[in-house]
């Protein structure tokens, strides 16, 4: 069964400060993989997608995510964070041939002044 | 307007009601979701619709129903509301295809709480 697992239900960084948001994957097959932004009393709204081409993906507002198959991960990172990146990010997978996305259980991102 | 249109964007009940989430798009999109979210288990899947005749169950379906009245059109209901049905609920919309079928494009949520 594919799945994902999110380390860390809350993360907080420094304005500036590096941002790195963790997602492992359990595939025997790479899957397609997603990253995934809600704002505050929004819906969610996609970020980025790794779709078997290049292994480093960039998303929208300066985020990009690295496809590592030995490790399964798919880890979300932003050089410098920025008061408008608070929100939750979710990291979701779906399997080759496979019909729906399955989304891990998010992180929330607090940016501290 | 939004492109995934949800009511009511917030509604209270009772035990025992029923209750009818309401789902419009104006994608064109022929995929229609349901899903819900609850604190620390992110996003489940309770239904899915590829076209006006094909309505699937996901994770979570029971005590849920749907229709797809129209291709624009997804509605969820719950038939006699429980408390643990309390959460915030979210209709997506996708494409068809290998990278539109990906690309989930979510309404801004409809919260219930059931007393």
């Amino acid at each position: 069964a594919q799945s994902v697992t999110q380390l860390g239900s809350h993360v907080s960084v420094s304005e500036g400060a590096l941002v790195l948001l963790r997602c492992n994957y359990s595939s025997s097959v790479p899957p397609y993989l997603f990253w995934y932004v809600q704002y505050p009393n929004q819906g969610l709204q996609l970020l980025l997608k790794y779709t078997s081409a290049a292994t480093l993906v960039k998303g929208i507002n300066g985020f990009e995510a690295e496809f590592k198959k030995s490790e399964t991960s798919f880890h979300l990172t932003k050089p410098s964070a920025h008061m408008s990146d608070a929100a939750e990010y979710f990291c979701a997978v779906r399997q080759t041939g496979a019909n729906n996305l399955f989304f891990g259980t998010g992180t929330r991102l607090t940016v501290i002044p | 307007d939004a492109d995934v249109t949800q009511t009511p964007r917030n509604r209270i009940t009772k035990t025992g009601k029923r209750i009818m989430l309401e789902c419009s798009q104006t994608k064109g999109h022929d995929r229609m979701y349901w899903y819900r979210q609850d604190p620390g288990l992110g996003l489940r899947l309770i239904y899915y619709s590829f076209d006006v005749k094909d309505i699937n169950k996901g994770e979570i379906s029971d005590g849920y129903s749907v229709s797809r009245q129209a291709q624009a059109k997804f509605s969820l209901s719950l038939e006699s509301a429980i408390p643990n049905q309390t959460a915030l609920y979210f209709c997506a919309t996708s494409g068809t295809g290998r990278s539109g079928a990906n690309v989930l494009t979510f309404g801004a949520g409809s919260r219930l709480t059931v007393l």
